[in-house]
């Protein structure tokens, strides 16, 4: 069956250093993988995109990678600041069809001032 | 803000009623989506219109339904509500087609149900 895994566990972090979450997928080929932030009781609002055949992405202190071989994908946010403390979702995008995203139960950081 | 609109922001009801939520996505969007989300569970993908037209369907129970209308604005109608209907309930939109950012989401504030 087709699964999206982000850690369950909320990643604590000193304000400054760099987060580094993780997305894998299995029995997906998506074209496309997003990344959204949501914070509580808000809906979620779209921070990056980045293609299948796209390494790396980056917008200001955030950065994605996208390995299609190991089905993984990493959102970094660097120098990480209180503000960031929120949930992250990854959405995988099969790039044709209905347009439906998949997305994966949202990985909480916490940036500890 | 995400440009798209959804009303009520809460609602309370009982077991056995009937509720419809509103959303009226961002301009010039023709996607519309449907999420249901609890404490527990993720973003569950309930249904999409698309210019009218249902194109998936998700998890979405045969006590729900929704529907498109011409002017793009969509509703979710929960009948026979039980308990376990409580949850956030989230609409959002996206062009649809034809660009490469067309299945980016815009998500509204969301519809806090409470079933008591």
């Amino acid at each position: 069956s087709q699964k999206i895994e982000q850690n369950s566990e909320a990643l604590n972090i000193q304000e400054g250093k760099t987060a580094t979450l993780t997305c894998n997928y299995t029995n997906y080929s998506p074209a496309y993988l997003q990344w959204y932030r949501q914070d509580p009781g808000r809906g979620p609002v779209f921070l990056l995109l980045i293609r299948e055949n796209e390494k790396e992405k980056r917008k200001e202190r955030l950065k994605v990678t996208f390995d299609t071989t190991l089905k993984q994908s990493l959102f970094h946010i660097t120098a990480s600041q209180p503000a960031d403390s929120a949930t992250y979702l990854c959405a995988l995008d099969r790039g044709y069809g209905n347009n439906r995203l998949a997305f994966g139960k949202g990985n909480q950081v916490v940036v500890i001032p | 803000d995400s440009g798209v609109t959804q009303t009520p922001k809460h609602l309370i009801t009982a077991t056995g009623q009937r509720v419809t939520l509103r959303c009226s996505p961002r301009s010039g969007d023709l996607s519309v989506y449907w999420y249901q989300q609890s404490l527990d569970q993720g973003l569950q993908f309930l249904i999409q219109y698309y210019n009218g037209e249902e194109r998936a369907k998700g998890n979405i129970l045969e006590r729900f339904s929704a529907q498109q209308f011409p002017d793009l604005h969509s509703e979710l109608n929960l009948s026979s509500l039980e308990l376990g209907d409580s949850a956030l309930y989230f609409c959002a939109s996206s062009v649809g087609s034809g660009t490469l950012r067309k299945n980016i989401q815009y998500f509204g504030a969301g519809t806090r149900l409470s079933v008591l």
